[in-house]
């Protein structure tokens, strides 16, 4: 079966620092995604990774460990923009198919 | 920079009415899905289109739910009857193979259901 967990809600302050862990459990496995989606928008995309290690795009980084089925999205000097909801998606072998975690639903606060 | 182009942005329809959604890939997409996103949850696929064939419409409720893609390159999406728990956003996306970078979604549609 086909299984992502992310937590449900996150607050952190303007400024700071947060991270949005990711853990999954797919049938296959071809890269996990994060995409960004502000209330009442499509969801767009971040970040990447297929091998294990972090991938770094100027404020935000993304980690993978393909062994522990654990990924997480590093956003640094969080703004009110980033206020969102990031989604994880787990890309399977079969084809081009996603499957989505729920969302984590970011709160910055000023 | 290229885009998908969904259509209606919102609609509004009653129970028992029928509804329909329409979606162009980014040109040269041989890919289309169309999601389901409920609100505060993740998206959830429909179908998936490989030019005009359906690869994947298992979690498609096919007693009321319909998919097309004639051409293999715009989508029309139809629901009849709508029900009061179809309310969702509908997101069309479109990807080509080796695109590292995954789907590009479309705006969306936001329907309600009264």
């Amino acid at each position: 079966g086909q299984n992502i967990d992310q937590p449900t809600e996150m607050t952190a302050t303007e400024g700071a620092i947060v991270q949005i862990n990711c853990t999954y459990q797919t049938s296959g496995f071809n890269g996990l995604f994060w995409y960004q989606q502000h209330a009442g928008e499509a969801p767009t995309f971040l970040s990447y990774n297929v091998l294990d290690g972090l991938e770094e795009k100027g404020r935000f980084s993304s980690f993978l460990s393909r062994s522990k089925g654990y990924s997480y999205l590093l956003l640094k000097e969080l703004q009110m923009k980033d206020s969102a909801s990031y989604l994880c998606a787990v890309r399977d072998n079969y084809g081009q198919n996603f499957v989505f975690g729920p969302g984590t639903r970011l709160s910055v606060l000023p | 920079e290229a885009e998908v182009a969904q259509s209606p942005r919102y609609k509004i329809t009653e129970k028992s009415q029928a509804v329909a959604f329409w979606c162009d890939p980014i040109s040269g997409h041989a890919t289309l899905y169309w999601y389901r996103q409920i609100l505060g949850q993740g998206p959830e696929l429909l179908v998936q289109f490989q030019d005009e064939s359906v690869v994947d419409d298992s979690q498609l409720p096919k007693d009321r739910f319909s998919a097309e893609r004639l051409k293999g390159v715009d989508s029309t999406l139809k629901i009849q009857p709508a029900e009061l728990g179809d309310s969702a956003m509908y997101l069309c996306a479109s990807s080509s193979p080796g695109q590292g970078y995954g789907y590009t979604f479309g705006s969306g549609t936001r329907l309600t259901v009264v």
